[in-house]
């Protein structure tokens, strides 16, 4: 099975960027996808396809791709985007995984 | 809006199995996949499998050998059998669904903590 890792935390004050990396090998082959997960509450999807937003979810998120290694950018950071965060992949036969998952501070 | 709700006991002692089931409103269970995803306390997500409404199934790996997923379609409900249980296995699990084999998870039930304890 292949691994996705992320920074196990992010800090950054409110009105700043704050972006999270998701690194693995079979990330330039398969889409990556990007959770919210707020304490308490199941994970939200939030991007998908690398790069693509959901319905509903504010401009202020935004994904991109390079190499082995996906980023989602919080622009302009809300205190309401206090959250864990994970990236998830699978690959062509239909196994998936998580990253390890990063948790953004709010300072 | 589909809506999936967890159901099963919240304790479970070692080495016995751990069921739970998923139950899909709002929506056809047919036509798509159905996963479990768990989360031990304080950690991180792990896919347990998938179920396509059909009956194909596909396990993490790493638990293969003690997961069964099984389907209920007039019931619109979908099931996880774990065996063996450890208190490693104590996790928040969620049910989930997927629209096709290597898409996202984007519908969620709210999740249901099981415990394994004596």
């Amino acid at each position: 099975s292949y691994e996705l890792t992320q920074p196990p935390s992010v800090s950054v004050s409110p009105g700043q960027t704050a972006r999270i990396t998701c690194s693995g090998d079979t990330l330039p082959k398969h889409y990556a996808y990007w959770y919210q997960q707020k304490p308490g509450q199941a994970p939200v999807l939030v991007i998908y396809k690398d790069t693509e937003r959901l319905s509903g979810i504010p401009e202020r998120f935004s994904g991109s791709s390079s190499g082995t290694t996906v980023t989602l950018t919080i622009s302009g950071v809300q205190a309401e985007d206090e959250a864990d965060y994970y990236c998830q992949s699978a690959d062509s036969s239909g196994t998936y995984v998580f990253g390890t998952g990063t948790k953004v501070t709010v300072l | 809006q589909v809506q999936l709700q967890e159901s099963g006991p919240g304790l479970v002692k070692p080495s016995e199995t751990l069921s739970l089931t998923c139950t899909v409103s709002g929506g056809s269970i047919s036509g798509y996949y159905w996963s479990w995803i768990r989360q031990p306390p304080g950690k991180g997500l792990e896919w347990i499998g998938y179920i396509y409404h059909s009956g194909s199934t596909n396990y993490n790996p790493s638990l293969k050998s003690r997961v069964t997923i099984s389907v209920d379609t007039p019931k619109n409900q979908f099931s996880l059998k774990l065996t063996s249980v450890t208190a490693a296995d104590t996790a928040v699990f969620y049910c989930a669904r997927v629209r096709a084999v290597a898409e996202p998870f984007d519908q969620w039930g709210q999740g249901t903590l099981v415990t394994v304890s004596s």
